[in-house]
């Protein structure tokens, strides 16, 4: 079981906005601003979208934003295409005796 | 561009071992972090391994401590992940993935390799 908790799915149309939360605790998420998500598509590897709670590696849409308000972090998706139909994952350092740590995964599915 | 090749992966026995390679090329292979994180088929990420630039720091998943080793060589541009003791659960792709702080592991996963498969069966 992850420590840091994703819905296990989102879904939304083309044009709309969705938000994936990742829920952990003071220990990880709460106490660092070290949040990063990564976008899987099948049988690729994860792509770095958001690092730093907040910061988007050049070359990634400004419609992928990130923000963080207690223990849970955000990955919003504005203006839906149906390209980021994918998984997603959170990641976050944590003061555990493992360091980093990805959530679950949340499948994004665009109708 | 950057490029990270695993390569060394396959099928052992339960309880075997087996030595994967991650071979870099397009940066400064000595001034940053390398993690090793895996995925188990249909599963999601799991982080398993991180070693600093200058390979004073490494650090584990507890579900992988004392059983496997990190290590590089900077004069190959190369990482390596020494797994023994393997199990049927450590069935996983393997990746390897570049930090993408500079002289510091800030978990920022800013390139991936593509991925081995290591299959745990008997």
């Amino acid at each position: 079981q992850s420590a840091l908790t994703q819905p296990a799915s989102v879904s939304g149309s083309p044009g709309q906005s969705i938000t994936i939360s990742c829920t952990g605790s003071s220990n990880d998420v709460g106490g660092y601003h070290l949040v990063s998500w990564y976008q899987q598509h099948p049988g690729k590897a994860p792509k770095l979208i958001i690092y730093d709670v907040n910061h988007r590696p050049s070359g990634v849409s400004d419609r992928f934003s990130g923000s963080k308000s207690g223990n849970t972090a955000y990955l919003t998706i504005s203006r839906l295409q149906p390209e980021d139909e994918a998984d997603y994952y959170c990641s976050s350092f944590t003061s555990t005796s493992t360091p980093w740590m990805f959530g679950g995964g949340t499948t994004l599915t665009v109708l | 561009d950057v490029q990270l090749v695993e390569s060394g992966g396959g099928v052992v026995q339960p309880g075997g071992s087996l030595r994967l390679s991650c071979a870099a090329s397009g940066f400064a292979f000595d001034e940053y972090g390398m993690h090793w994180v895996r995925q188990a088929p249909g599963k999601g990420l799991e982080w398993v391994s991180l070693i600093s630039g200058d390979a004073t720091r490494t650090d584990y998943a507890d579900s992988v401590k004392g059983r496997f080793t990190v290590s590089r060589d900077n004069s190959k541009s190369s990482q390596y992940l020494q797994m023994n003791s393997l199990r049927p659960d450590d069935t996983a792709f393997y990746y390897c993935a570049k930090d993408g702080a500079q002289y510091d592991a800030l978990g920022r996963l800013e390139h991936w390799g593509q991925g081995i498969l290591v299959t745990v069966s008997s």
